[in-house]
């Protein structure tokens, strides 16, 4: 069965440092990974997905980047971190034609 | 026009009572509707899909798609208050499964 790792799991980072959130995909080869952000109280937003190595779309412009070097790992980054940016985000990969399976998450604040 | 709408809630029932969730999409080419759970602090799970029209039920969750009118909702029976939690609807958009477009969600408290 696939799994998901993602962390870490909670991270404290002054505004202008850089960011890096790793996520690493077992148990399936070639998947669709998804970068979601949730803000307190809020829905998913959609922020990259990518169906290959190398390949990424990016939902809504802003001051995060992904990459993904490897078939199994996606990488969320930033050169400068906003206090915007606090949030839980979420690491996630399709299951089946559709279903999002979904890392433990990242609980980033921007202080 | 957001892609998928959810009323925010929160809704609160009482235990035992059928609570009723509602989302509405926009996009009609939309192929696949799912529901998940998302407990305070934690990573959302699924608890139901639905891809036809109608009803499917799974246990005490049962899940409406009407694609005509582009709404889908998710009923709990005999409500617990372990089930209170945030319910996100999601809605794949299209033939292409590139994309899991999420609602805003929906909390619910089910009161002892």
């Amino acid at each position: 069965s696939q799994t998901i790792h993602q962390w870490p799991a909670t991270l404290v980072q002054p505004v202008g440092s850089p960011l890096s959130l790793e996520c690493t995909v077992e148990g399936t080869s070639n998947p669709n990974l998804y970068w979601y952000r949730q803000a307190a109280g809020r829905g998913l937003q959609l922020l990259f997905y990518s169906v290959g190595i190398g390949q990424i779309s990016s939902e809504v412009p802003q001051n995060l980047s992904a990459s993904r070097p490897q078939d199994r790992q996606f990488i969320l980054s930033s050169k400068k971190l906003l206090l915007s940016d606090s949030g839980f985000y979420l690491c996630a990969c399709h299951r089946g034609p559709t279903e999002a399976f979904f890392g433990q998450g990242t609980r980033l604040t921007v202080v | 026009q957001k892609e998928v709408e959810q009323n925010s809630g929160p809704l609160s029932v009482p235990e035992g009572a059928i609570a009723s969730l509602n989302c509405t999409y926009s996009d009609r080419g939309s192929q696949s509707f799912f529901w998940y759970r998302q407990y305070s602090g934690k990573s959302p799970e699924l608890i139901m899909f639905i891809y036809s029209n109608g009803d499917k039920e799974d246990g005490r969750f049962t899940a409406q798609l009407n694609k005509a009118s582009q709404y889908v909702s998710l009923l709990i029976r005999d409500s617990q208050p372990s089930d209170s939690a945030t319910y996100l609807c999601a809605v794949n958009r299209g033939t292409s499964y590139d994309k899991v477009i999420f609602g805003p969600g929906t909390s619910l408290s089910v009161i002892p």
